[in-house]
């Protein structure tokens, strides 16, 4: 098994500001992925974070709204750029060793913007 | 790409019942279907998955079907105990290796 420790765990941030969420693994991960869930929803796919390269981004997130990086196999980063309200949410990273495997979860940043 | 339909979107069983949660999935080339637990405030947590080459697994209390075919797959909770209460989500993983999440079961169980 993985474990994933993510930070922060929560966040108070001005509209127009940028924050960047930390997700470090415990081991070695093929595949990194980025997550939104809103309150009472679903995990909504934000991108994949892939390795020494640009993130594969889903319909909808863009790279400059989402930067992401990941410079290793353990650790990555999301950037939340320019926010406003309707960026308020729960962010989540999680990450799975090998194919048609367990896929494992930080335990969530949620963010306020006000 | 992949679309994970789920129901019900909120289920209310006794305790000590049956609780059943449906899910299908669009991508025929999908070949593992994890549940997720989660409980409020707290990440999501596996409870049982299924590949594409099993149609059944069993963990104790819980079951996992899968029809390959008519593409869909269901979680079975039997003897439900308070605790089970939490959201339910099912998922698909194709060959992207991306989860793709359904929209959530809401389990009470009721004393």
């Amino acid at each position: 098994s993985a474990v994933i420790s993510q930070k922060p765990s929560r966040d108070i941030c001005q509209r127009g500001t940028s924050l960047t969420i930390q997700c470090q693994v415990d081991s070695q991960v093929t595949m990194m992925f980025w997550y939104r869930q809103q309150p009472g929803q679903s995990l909504t796919l934000i991108a994949t974070a892939n390795q020494g390269s640009e993130a594969t981004y889903e319909s909808g997130f863009v790279i400059d709204k989402f930067p992401i990086s990941r410079p290793n196999l353990t650790f990555s980063t999301l950037t939340v750029s320019n926010m406003s309200p309707e960026d308020s949410s729960i962010y989540l990273c999680s990450a799975k060793t090998v194919s048609n495997t367990e896929a494992f979860f930080g335990q969530g940043t949620r963010l306020t913007v006000v | 790409g992949e679309n994970v339909e789920q129901h019900p979107s909120t289920l209310s069983v006794q305790e000590g019942d049956s609780a059943v949660i449906k899910c299908t999935y669009s991508d025929s080339a999908s070949n593992y279907f994890p549940w997720y637990k989660q409980e409020l405030g707290k990440r999501p947590q596996l409870i049982i998955d299924i590949r594409s080459n099993v149609g059944e697994k069993k963990d104790q209390r819980i079951a996992v079907t899968l029809n390959k075919t008519a593409k869909h797959f269901s979680l079975h909770i039997t003897e439900t105990q308070p605790e089970d209460s939490a959201v339910y989500f099912c998922a698909a993983i194709g060959r992207d290796d991306k989860i793709i999440f359904g929209k959530g079961t809401r389990l009470h169980i009721l004393p």
